[in-house]
């Protein structure tokens, strides 16, 4: 079946540092991958995404590309700060032939904590 | 401002309640969706909904069922609680069609089952 495979953590980092985390996927069509970040008490908000090979998602200084032949997508900020400290969520769904209801498969999640 | 609400942030039942679980939206979104978060396993599909009455099981469906009466409302229930049922539950949302893949979330709820 689909699955999303992500960096395990935790990570932690200082202010400024330059951050990846790791996703890697198995999908039997062409899916659509995202990244997803859960602030602390609060639930899950879209970061970023893509829906096709080589396209690069983008946000709040946030980037990711959607790489087919190493079926991944690495999200990477060149300068973090402490207000990015959260969870992060690589996902995928597959919206091929219009059955899949947007389902989304998560990874297990990669705490981040940035320290000043 | 789209918005996707969750009942309780909160809550503490004994084993053997009927528990539910309330979820609205108010983007008049077709598909409705709910997870358990657990550390280390990421986010699971129990069931999701993509029309009024409408249901399909997802990845863990045993031990809940749930119920969408009105587009707009989506609620899940744990027909006995268990202990390994305690959890953090995540409602979300998403259009049908082409822009389906994007899911809106609610803050969750954290349910404790003693």
């Amino acid at each position: 079946g689909d699955s999303v495979t992500q960096m395990e953590g935790p990570v932690t980092l200082s202010e400024e540092a330059f951050l990846t985390i790791n996703c890697t996927y198995t999908a039997t069509g062409y899916p659509s991958l995202f990244w997803y970040v859960q602030y602390p008490g609060e639930g899950l908000q879209l970061l970023l995404k893509a829906t096709k090979a080589d396209d690069k998602g983008s946000n709040k200084g946030f980037e990711a590309t959607y790489r087919k032949e190493t079926t991944s997508f690495h999200l990477e900020k060149g300068s973090v700060q402490v207000s990015d400290s959260a969870v992060y969520f690589c996902a995928l769904t597959l919206v091929a032939g219009g059955t899949s209801y947007g389902k989304l498969t998560f990874g297990q999640g990669t705490i981040l904590t940035v320290h000043p | 401002d789209v918005k996707v609400t969750q009942s309780s942030r909160y809550l503490v039942k004994r084993t053997g309640e009927k528990v539910f679980l309330e979820c609205v939206q108010d983007m008049d979104h077709e598909n409705m969706f709910w997870y358990r978060q657990d550390p280390g396993l990421g986010l699971r599909l129990i069931y999701f909904s993509y029309d009024v009455k409408m249901k399909e099981k997802g990845d863990i469906p045993e031990g809940y069922s749930v119920s969408r009466e009105k587009k707009e409302r989506f609620s899940l229930i744990l027909e006995s609680a268990s202990t390994n049922q305690t959890s953090m539950y995540l409602c979300a949302s998403s259009l049908s069609g082409a822009f389906q893949e994007t899911q809106y979330f609610g803050p969750g709820t954290r349910l404790l089952v003693l």
